[in-house]
């Protein structure tokens, strides 16, 4: 059974780097599927932050592309997730869930199973 | 940049059958899934390329894709279903969700 587990710092100052890791357990991160990050701001809806390839290759969400940087870590069997310079904007639940690419047509398609997910607020 | 339009609630009486739309350009022409969210807890995966059921999904949820419409069937609703569902689909190299639809069930 595949489980993904998120963990980084629960509070963030403005203007600073929101980092996480996502360890992954009961499957490889080499194993032929794409990692996502998804945020959901306090009551509200889900939102795509990016996915990677642990060949590196990896797709970012348009709005947040020049502030993220997601990247994998095969050894440890992890994804990583660096948001820089974040705002109050940026407060949200922070999901990890590995995601199916359709084979030939390079479509990233379903999230399953996500993580439990990571609370993380930004605030001095 | 493309948009997934969802209703913001449903309300379906226990035993009837409700139904959740997402909207978007040609979204019959790409492939959709939907999840379910109950409070407090992560996105489920409850219906993926238009119509497959995951294992350990029950059989009362089901889905269709055509023109502009997908549609998410849960016949039979029980409490337990009383959730927020999500759609999702790939347009552009981007992952596109839905606002997110509150199912009540009453």
């Amino acid at each position: 059974q595949v489980h993904l587990q998120e963990s980084g710092p629960g509070l963030v100052e403005p203007s600073e780097t929101l980092s996480l890791t996502c360890a992954v357990s009961g499957d490889f991160i080499s194993s032929g599927f794409y990692w996502g990050w998804i945020r959901q701001s306090p009551g509200k809806g889900l939102e795509w932050i990016g996915s990677i390839y642990h060949s590196g290759s990896s797709n970012y969400n348009p709005s947040l592309r020049s502030r993220v940087a997601i990247s994998t870590d095969t050894s440890k069997n992890q994804v990583s997730l660096n948001l820089y310079s974040v705002t109050a904007a940026d407060t949200a639940v922070y999901y990890c869930a590995r995601q199916v690419v359709v084979v030939n047509t390079g479509v990233l398609d379903w999230f399953d199973p996500w993580g439990q997910g990571t609370v993380v607020t930004v605030s001095s | 940049s493309y948009e997934l339009t969802q209703p913001p609630s449903v309300s379906v009486s226990p035993g009837q059958t409700a139904g959740v739309t997402c909207s978007g350009d040609k979204l019959g022409d790409k492939y959709v899934c939907w999840y379910q969210q109950k409070p407090g807890q992560s996105p489920i995966l409850v219906i993926y390329q238009d119509t497959k059921r995951p294992s350990g999904i029950p059989e009362r949820f089901s889905g269709s894709n055509s023109g502009n419409t997908a549609t998410l069937t849960i016949s039979g609703t029980q409490a337990m279903d009383e959730a927020d569902y999500y759609c999702q689909a790939w347009d552009s190299s981007t992952v596109v969700f839905g606002g997110g639809t509150k199912l009540t069930v009453l």
